[in-house]
């Protein structure tokens, strides 16, 4: 099956610093790749979608401006968390799809982000 | 807007034996694909199951089937001879026009050896 990766796995930064998460389709091209947020024994919350060569679309409630997303390539999306505060302290987690209504999405592992 | 609900937080299970979780949805759209995925310990999403909404017959992967009842939007997942490795956190996903997967608030289960 299709492989993604995503890193840091876990990273813990002071509050006020940004952290970018880099999220990679490693055997295939993403058309489409997708952010999520997840709190403990909670469900995937989608954050933003992104389109390689455009503009991310975000969900409702997110900030744009706090949470930056680039996909610059077919392979690679990255979210920067900016001027990060303990309250972004969550489980991040990106998936790729190649589009279309049987859209599968193959999930990264995860990234655990700390803001202390 | 889709919903989905799992009525399920919690669910228990003995080894090899058999488990349903469910799952409703409400959508306007007339097709579309519905997944379950398991949310093992290690937080790794995997695709348990996929049903196509405008094929009748219910989806089969080894031990997991799912009942899929398109009037009533229902699509329950079925777990015969449970086994250690199957206790995760289930989330159920129909998938929209957009691609956009819509989770349930998923069922966590366990398995009693």
């Amino acid at each position: 099956g299709a492989v993604v990766s995503q890193h840091p796995s876990r990273v813990i930064c002071k509050s006020g610093t940004s952290v970018k998460i880099e999220c990679r389709s490693l055997d295939f091209q993403a058309t489409t790749m997708f952010w999520y947020r997840q709190f403990p024994k909670k469900s995937l919350m989608l954050m933003a979608t992104s389109n390689e060569g455009s503009k991310a679309t975000y969900e409702q409630g997110v900030e744009k401006d706090k949470f930056l997303i680039n996909h610059a390539s077919l392979t690679l999306s990255t979210l920067t968390v900016t001027s990060a505060h303990p309250e972004d302290s969550s489980f991040y987690i990106c998936s790729a799809g190649i589009g279309g209504l049987n859209n599968e999405q193959f999930f990264g592992p995860g990234t655990r982000l700390t803001v202390l | 807007a889709q919903t989905v609900t799992q009525s399920q937080p919690e669910m228990s299970v003995q080894e090899a034996e058999t488990v349903t979780l469910s799952c409703t949805y409400d959508t306007s759209e007339s097709d579309y694909y519905l997944f379950w995925y398991k949310q093992p310990p290690s937080r790794q999403m995997i695709l348990v199951i996929r049903q196509e909404a405008y094929k009748q017959q219910n989806a089969t992967e080894n031990r997991f089937s799912v009942n899929f009842q398109k009037a009533a939007k229902s699509f329950s997942l079925k777990i015969s001879d449970s086994q250690l490795g199957d206790a995760a956190m289930y989330f159920c996903a129909p998938i929209n026009q957009g691609g956009k997967l819509i989770f349930g608030q998923g069922t966590e289960l366990s398995v009693k050896p």
